[in-house]
């Protein structure tokens, strides 16, 4: 029934290693998007994608590449976490007005 | 100047209070404004969309002032469940659509008994 659903909800690794995150909606939008909300509670976008191709990608290291299996997917790998990369990561979905956010991945580099 | 600006807070409002703030943005060809709610540790939230007229969704209304490039949210009769973080969000120029929101950082909410 959700949404916008993203695992894992938690994810606590350490530096370098290398890890996903899969976002679904099941609301037949056509765009999806990865946003980055740091310490200060700073919503940042990263990554949009509007069925399946790329349109935004705002200034990201390289280390982190969206993929789009679907329109209704889009998945987030980071390569080489770096201690930085803490923070909560939301994917969120839209059909022009608005958007409906997952719940968030809480990232804890160690 | 920052693209979206709101003054963080936090603003402390005895429950049964009305409480404004408002949220400026820099790009005058901005389309389309909104606020969103966001709680500890949850999801932001989209609370209302803002019109150029000005709406009202109970005892919550919008306000936008393009002249002055700002907009607004007033809380009429505040409960302790409005206690959050209003997110003050602006899309650019791209055909209406949600590609190139813009988030503010927000205004924190506490509404105290």
């Amino acid at each position: 029934d959700t949404a916008v659903s993203q695992t894992p909800k938690y994810l606590v690794t350490q530096m370098g290693n290398d890890k996903s995150i899969k976002c679904e909606q099941n609301l037949g939008h056509d765009t999806m998007y990865w946003y980055k909300q740091d310490s200060k509670k700073f919503l940042k976008i990263m990554f949009s994608y509007n069925n399946k191709e790329l349109i935004i990608n705002e200034t990201v290291p390289n280390r982190f590449s969206p993929k789009s299996p679907d329109k209704a997917h889009l998945n987030l790998h980071i390569n080489s976490l770096e201690l930085g990369d803490s923070a909560v990561y939301f994917c969120a979905s839209s059909r022009g007005r608005g958007l409906f956010f997952g719940s968030g991945t809480q990232l804890s580099v160690l | 100047r920052k693209e979206v600006e709101q003054d963080p807070g936090p603003f402390n409002v005895p429950e049964g209070a009305t409480v404004a703030f408002n949220c400026t943005y820099s790009n005058s060809a901005s389309q389309s404004f909104f606020w969103y709610r966001q709680d500890c540790r949850k999801e932001p939230k989209l609370l209302m969309s803002v019109y150029s007229s000005g709406n009202e969704d109970g005892r919550f209304t919008a306000q936008l002032n393009r002249a002055s490039q700002y907009i607004s949210l007033l809380i009429r009769d505040s409960k302790l469940s409005d206690s959050a973080t209003y997110l003050c969000v602006v899309t650019g120029y791209s055909g209406g659509g949600a590609d190139g929101l813009t988030f503010g950082k927000g205004t924190h909410l506490i509404i105290q008994p």
